[in-house]
């Protein structure tokens, strides 16, 4: 096990609700990435936080969000849900302070489901 | 935008085969090529970081090898075992920060 949880596991939410799904960082890890899995595709980058502050985003709308608190746990805030936003939820911790190359270890993700 | 291709999208081998997949990507601005593996209902498992043009790692009867100037690097398995199955994603690093572009993977099946 790579030591990073996530919760909850399974989520169904109705179009147009808010959600938030959580993430608990490898110890000694300072860095979280969230991906997003839809059906039949590999994980698409979200966004990345380094220290609290975001560090990096990719094609997603602003009503995606996150934030990284001090022990390094970290949220991911979805505003206004859409049917296409139905997918598994990835985080992965790593250390940026050992090099851009060093692994990233993923949690076992969050199933979103909007109906 | 990054394309990353992985090849074949999926695969069935009888146990005891030796198999290989493909990973391609754009050549310019590589950093990093990861590979991951990918059990059914657990969280994605890290096997191999690749920097070097040649690079070669290998992790029991896994093992990879990194061409950053074509663009491509394979992953072997010697020795299939059902166990093996699962999905094996590769990723190579992007930008100015960790940010890993996947490709879709291949699924492997390794039949006793």
């Amino acid at each position: 096990e790579t030591g990073v949880t996530q919760s909850p596991t399974h989520l169904i939410k109705t179009r147009g609700q808010q959600v938030t799904l959580r993430c608990s960082s490898q110890s000694g890890h300072n860095t979280v990435s969230w991906y997003q899995q839809a059906l039949g595709q590999g994980p698409q980058f979200i966004f990345q936080y380094y220290r609290e502050e975001e560090n990096g985003r990719g094609n997603f709308p602003p009503r995606f969000s996150g934030l990284q608190f001090p022990n390094y746990s970290s949220e991911l805030n979805v505003n206004a849900l859409e049917l296409d936003d139905s997918a598994l939820y990835l985080c992965a911790s790593s250390s940026l302070s050992s090099g851009r190359e060093s692994e990233q270890y993923f949690g076992p993700g969050t199933r979103l489901t909007v109906t | 935008i990054l394309n990353v291709e992985q090849s074949p999208q999926s695969l069935h081998v009888q146990e005891g085969d030796s198999t290989n997949f493909t990973c391609s990507f754009p050549s310019s601005n590589f950093y990093a090529l990861h590979w991951y593996r990918w059990e059914t209902a657990k969280s994605p498992e890290a096997l191999f970081v690749m920097t070097l043009n040649g690079d070669e790692k290998k992790k029991g009867r896994i093992s990879a090898t990194l061409n950053t100037k074509e663009g491509y690097s394979y992953l072997y398995i010697k020795g299939s075992q059902p166990e093996d199955s699962a999905t094996y994603l590769c990723a190579p690093l992007s930008g100015g920060y960790n940010k890993l572009i996947f490709g879709a993977g291949t699924r492997l099946a390794v039949h006793p």
